[in-house]
């Protein structure tokens, strides 16, 4: 199956900064979504971005299909984005499975 | 629409008991998954029903684990015995078919001692 590397994994803004998080797949994905886990472990999905960009409200998400990688932006963070954000990407043969990468941990400060 | 239903949310037990995990996922949604997720790790498949027949569960312990969907609706996960690497958060999942988005349920936190 795919690898899916995400970075980095650990960040810390101060409230109002502006941050990009990386997934990279080893292998092609026609499937590729973003999820934020929340303090309390509330799995939320945050885009299904198989190719092109995407926007919704501060966050947005970019995938660049043919060179295998995704970017998550956040802009003007707020103390509720802290949390884990994980990509998870499947192949055309996976039948909609995912694999997810690691996680990057994001802790906003006010 | 209501979300993905999971219960219980926590669950203490010793290990060789077994446990049983039951999910209700959108109502449509013809794809139902379960995932478990160690902590400090991703989540990773354990096995993928679309209606009520498997896809996937080539990574599902299956001495210990069992899983079934009977009328393509509700889902239990059952362990059996359990070990103590058994001790994770279950999630379960639900698309309105395959490669569609998820949306997960609030996962239930098995601790075995």
């Amino acid at each position: 199956g795919i690898q899916v590397e995400q970075s980095p994994p650990d960040l810390i803004l101060q409230e109002g900064a502006n941050s990009t998080l990386r997934c990279n797949f080893s292998d092609s994905v026609n499937n590729l979504q973003w999820f934020h886990q929340n303090p309390w472990g509330q799995l939320i999905n945050l885009f299904y971005i198989p190719s092109g960009t995407k926007q919704n409200g501060r966050l947005s998400a970019t995938t660049v299909a043919t060179e295998r990688y995704s970017l998550l932006y956040i802009s003007s963070s707020q103390t509720t984005d802290s949390g884990v954000y994980f990509c998870a990407g499947g192949g055309p043969g996976s039948q909609g499975n995912l694999i997810f990468g690691k996680g990057t941990k994001l802790s906003v400060k006010p | 629409e209501a979300g993905v239903a999971q219960s219980p949310r926590y669950k203490i037990i010793e290990k060789r008991q077994s446990v049983a995990f039951w999910c209700n996922p959108i109502s449509g949604h013809a794809t139902l998954y379960w995932y478990q997720q160690i902590l400090g790790q991703g989540p990773k498949l354990l096995i993928q029903f679309q209606n009520n027949g498997v896809v996937d569960d080539s990574q599902l312990p299956k001495d210990r684990f069992s899983a079934e969907r009977l009328k393509g609706v509700d889902s239990t996960l059952k362990i059996q015995p359990a070990k103590l690497e058994d001790s994770a958060v279950y999630l379960c999942a639900s698309s309105l078919d395959r490669g569609g988005g998820y949306t997960f349920g609030s996962g239930t936190r098995l601790t075995v001692v």
